[in-house]
């Protein structure tokens, strides 16, 4: 199985500013790579696949990059509902999916 | 895009079966353009896949649980569901279901979730 690891666990912010969150993982997954935004009693929204692909309806200011072991997801300038918990998402070895441990966007 | 809703007992006890269901709204289960799936997400944690069920039935399970894990379709009212058999308090989590949309013949990312729902196992 596929480990995924982020970084860091939390990070604080002000609005306005750039947020970089980083996720690991324990093999290539090639670009097979998908991020996630969570807010508290909500299901997971899709950002971003293919490593870098944005979802339908995502803003541009949403960005991810890498592919191997190494990704990353930009979110410039940050708006107030963009605060919540952010998850990565392999799908290379999809047997089975696995999902990092999440990072806090916070205030 | 699909509309996804759990329902299901909240409270199980240990030993017994996890028994949920998923409907599906705006959006065929038997179109063949999505697995529906399973995924689980215990309270401060990740979320984990559970398995995944395609539009004819065809399943496949997370390894770490395939023992106790059934998925079935139910076509005529538009919906899937989980069966989760000897349960115990690891099994405490808020359960969503999910689709994957299939592209190419493959498929990875899920694209649209339900609410969740909290089930929790205790006696």
């Amino acid at each position: 199985e596929i480990v995924m690891t982020q970084s860091p666990a939390t990070l604080s912010v002000s609005p306005g500013e750039r947020a970089t969150l980083s996720c690991r993982a324990s093999q290539s997954v090639s670009s097979n790579l998908a991020w996630y935004q969570q807010k508290p009693g909500q299901g997971p929204r899709l950002l971003i696949y293919g490593a870098s692909t944005r979802a339908t309806g995502i803003p541009a200011r949403f960005s991810g990059s890498g592919s191997g072991t190494e990704f990353t997801l930009i979110i410039s300038s940050l708006q107030s509902e963009d605060f919540a918990v952010y998850y990565c998402q392999q799908y290379n070895n999809w047997l089975p999916y696995t999902f990092g441990q999440g990072t806090k966007l916070e205030i | 895009q699909v509309q996804l809703q759990e329902s299901g007992p909240r409270l199980v006890k240990p030993s017994q079966t996890l028994s949920l269901t998923c409907t599906v709204s705006s959006g065929s289960i038997a179109s063949g353009t999505s697995y529906w799936t399973w995924v689980r997400q215990p309270a401060g944690k990740g979320p984990v896949w559970i398995g995944r069920i395609s539009a004819i039935g065809s399943t496949t399970y997370n390894p770490s649980l395939q023992s106790r894990v059934t998925l079935s379709l139910d076509t005529s009212n538009n919906q899937f569901s989980l069966k989760l058999t000897s349960v115990t308090a690891a099994d405490t989590a808020v359960y969503y279901c999910a689709t994957l949309p299939i592209q190419d013949g493959t498929a990875g990312w899920f694209d649209s979730w339900g609410q969740g729902t909290l089930v929790t196992v205790s006696a």
